[in-house]
């Protein structure tokens, strides 16, 4: 298995909601980041696991709130989003955090905050 | 100014024309990424280069580290290589992490 595996594809929600993204990788990368993109922008980083633990977080809001329960799975729980948080939210994994290795990319979830 | 820049920003080309899309960086690098997005936002992996050229099917990537540029070249382009090609630099120096360029839209045209 080669993929990153990101689910849903889509999401809508309300401001008031709670909702969940999900990334998964079955490759034994130890490195597992979050990113948002908005329309014609580059990807931004968003958070950086290593070993299931949070090492970068790039002073994201907490209504975003990471959680990687083990080392094939990262969350991303959303709650009390904004409109201009609507993006596409893209995995990634690395063998390590250096990322010397490479990275592989989810195909994202496209979420929409009405 | 950006640490990643690329050009062009956009680029429409027919269907089997050599194509060239540069990135020029401004940062120490650990290595230099080129990424394929197409529209339905899923980024693949192209190239991962840190010196020379890489050479896979009809996509070749170069990278010059004392001119701190790399090109990606497409060879024989064809309508399905329509895409946003990104380049991202990998940092080095203690907290390695991803710089990305704006990107390059290439539309080709049959």
């Amino acid at each position: 298995d080669t993929e990153v595996t990101q689910t849903p594809k889509h999401l809508v929600m309300g401001m008031t909601n709670k909702k969940s993204l999900k990334c998964e990788q079955h490759m034994g990368h130890r490195a597992m980041y979050w990113y948002k993109q908005k329309a014609k922008k580059p990807p931004e980083l968003m958070f950086v696991y290593s070993y299931e633990k949070l090492s970068i977080n790039e002073s994201v809001p907490s209504r975003f709130s990471p959680e990687c329960p083990n080392s094939s799975l990262l969350n991303l729980h959303l709650h009390a989003l904004q409109p201009e948080d609507s993006a596409l939210y893209l995995c990634a994994s690395s063998r390590t955090w250096t990322g010397w290795d490479g990275y592989t990319f989810g195909s994202g979830t496209r979420l929409t905050v009405v | 100014k950006n640490e990643v820049e690329q050009s062009p920003q956009n680029l429409t080309a027919q269907e089997g024309e050599f194509i060239t899309i540069n990135c020029s960086y401004s940062v120490g690098i650990s290595a230099l990424h080129w990424l394929q997005q197409h529209p339905g936002g899923g980024i693949v992996s192209l190239f991962m280069l840190s010196s020379g050229k890489k050479k896979h099917g009809r996509l070749i990537a170069t990278i010059n580290i004392q001119e701190k540029h790399s090109s990606l070249h497409i060879t024989a382009s064809h309508p399905r290589d329509s895409a946003v090609y990104i380049c991202a630099v990998l940092t080095q120096g203690g907290s390695e992490k991803l710089v990305f360029g704006k990107g390059t839209k290439l539309t080709v045209n049959p």
